[in-house]
């Protein structure tokens, strides 16, 4: 079975420039999560989608952040404009359910400079 | 305000020796606790996940003990292998129901040959 799918892996981009995350998550996974993980610290949510519906974005930066999951499959985080403070790793994780065990993609390591 | 604390930053022991890692957590009440392990550039992995009503949990070589009076959970790894090595991290879910997680910083484990 093909795991959470996310790409690019790494993209360098100039502050002030917007950016992009795609994640397709494992078959028949409803629930769809997007995590912030600066170095050394723990993953951060920043929305959970429950097929097409963004549930909860209470932690989602609106000024500049915005995600879509158009037909309850993959989905899509941008950013725009990247700032400096922004360099972190992105982290898609599905689950079957909202209760149910979430799984990891690789992530997108973002360097804005 | 609620903290989630994972109490080393760092740890090494001895292939052969019992690893433990804290978890310790404050203002939250939650319904269970979950650990993770992640490896460089990959995403966090599921390894185990107990209640508040349960004292203790294995799984192979994996121990987890929940302490909801200490606010406090227990990961250890016996027998601890170099394949081990890796950065563990406890997560916890404050709103019962959502499973929006609230991830620790981690435990960076090295087993020493």
């Amino acid at each position: 079975e093909a795991g959470v799918v996310q790409s690019p892996r790494y993209k360098i981009i100039e502050k002030k420039q917007p950016v992009a995350f795609w994640c397709n998550p494992i078959s028949g996974h409803n629930t769809l999560y997007w995590y912030l993980q600066n170095l050394g610290q723990g993953p951060e949510l920043l929305i959970r989608y429950e097929n097409e519906e963004a549930v909860d974005d209470s932690q989602l930066p609106k000024d500049r952040f915005s995600a879509e999951r158009l037909k309850g499959v993959d989905s899509t985080l941008k950013i725009q404009p990247a700032e400096l403070g922004d360099s972190a790793v992105y982290l898609c994780a599905s689950s079957l359910a909202p209760l149910e065990t979430q799984y990891f993609g690789p992530g997108t390591r973002l360097l804005v400079l | 305000s609620q903290k989630i604390e994972q109490n080393s930053e760092a740890l090494n022991i001895q292939e052969g020796k019992t690893a433990t890692l804290t978890c310790n957590y404050t203002n939250y009440s939650p319904a269970y606790l979950q650990w993770y392990r992640q490896d460089p550039g990959r995403g966090p992995v599921f390894l185990l996940l107990i209640r508040e009503n349960e004292k203790e949990k294995r799984k192979e070589r994996l121990k987890v003990t929940f302490d909801t009076t200490l606010k406090q959970s227990l990961f250890h790894i016996t027998a601890s292998q170099p394949a081990d090595s890796a950065t563990y991290l406890c997560a916890l879910d404050p709103q019962t129901g959502a499973n929006n997680l609230f991830f620790g910083t981690g435990t960076r484990l090295t087993v020493i040959p």
